[in-house]
């Protein structure tokens, strides 16, 4: 069975300070990654999503990240973060064909200091 | 507006009573889910429905009951068989089920058994 792992559990920065929160998955075949993001009292909601093509994907609010396939990973990058980029943040993957479920990891709660 | 209304946001209950949980989706998608969510364990699928009158168990579904009689509403009834109800529970749907389709969450309910 596939796996997502996110090996920050808690992460604490500074206004304007770069992001990059970990992502790693097992599945070895072809897959479909995405990253939700949930604000303090607001619902679950999609970040980016990677399907296929270039592996750089943007998302939303300046988020993006990169797929690296030979690291089975998919970390979130931002050049410079705001205090309204704190969330908790949820990495999920899926595999590319057939009937397959969505599999969240543990998630990374993100603090930002104003 | 078109999304997932989840009632209520806030749910308790006394030990040994079951309770259901609703969620009504507007968006016309034919897939819809109940997570679980547990500090520092993700999201956790409870069950899953692929289209109306089918619905089948996810990783979690011990003590849990749902129904689809019904495209728009997927209510999730936590029985008293549930040995660890107190959690956040997150109702999703989606277009169709599997391979690359985006997930819509609801806000939420959270269950608090006393």
């Amino acid at each position: 069975a596939q796996s997502v792992s996110q090996h920050n559990h808690h992460v604490i920065l500074s206004e304007a300070a770069s992001l990059e929160l970990g992502c790693n998955y097992s599945y070895g075949g072809t897959v479909n990654l995405f990253w939700y993001v949930q604000y303090p009292g607001q619902h679950l909601q999609l970040l980016l999503k990677y399907f296929s093509g270039d592996p750089l994907v943007k998302g939303i609010k300046g988020f993006e990240a990169e797929f690296i396939k030979s690291k089975f990973s998919f970390n979130l990058r931002k050049p410079s973060v705001q205090w309204s980029d704190t969330a908790e943040y949820f990495c999920a993957v899926n595999k590319a064909f057939g009937n397959e479920k969505l599999t969240f990891g543990t998630g990374t709660r993100l603090t930002i200091i104003p | 507006d078109g999304g997932i209304t989840q009632s209520p946001k806030y749910l308790f209950r006394k030990e040994g009573q079951n309770v259901t949980l609703s969620c009504e989706q507007n968006l016309n998608h034919d897939a819809m889910y109940w997570y679980r969510q547990d500090p520092g364990q993700g999201l956790r699928l409870i069950y899953y429905s692929q289209i109306v009158n089918d619905f089948q168990k996810g990783d979690i579904a011990e003590g849990y009951s749902v129904s689809r009689e019904k495209k728009e509403s997927f209510p999730l009834t936590v029985t008293s068989a549930q040995k660890n109800p107190t959690a956040f529970y997150l109702c999703a749907s989606s277009m169709t089920w599997g391979s690359g389709t985006e997930a819509f969450f609801g806000q939420g309910t959270r269950l608090t058994v006393v």
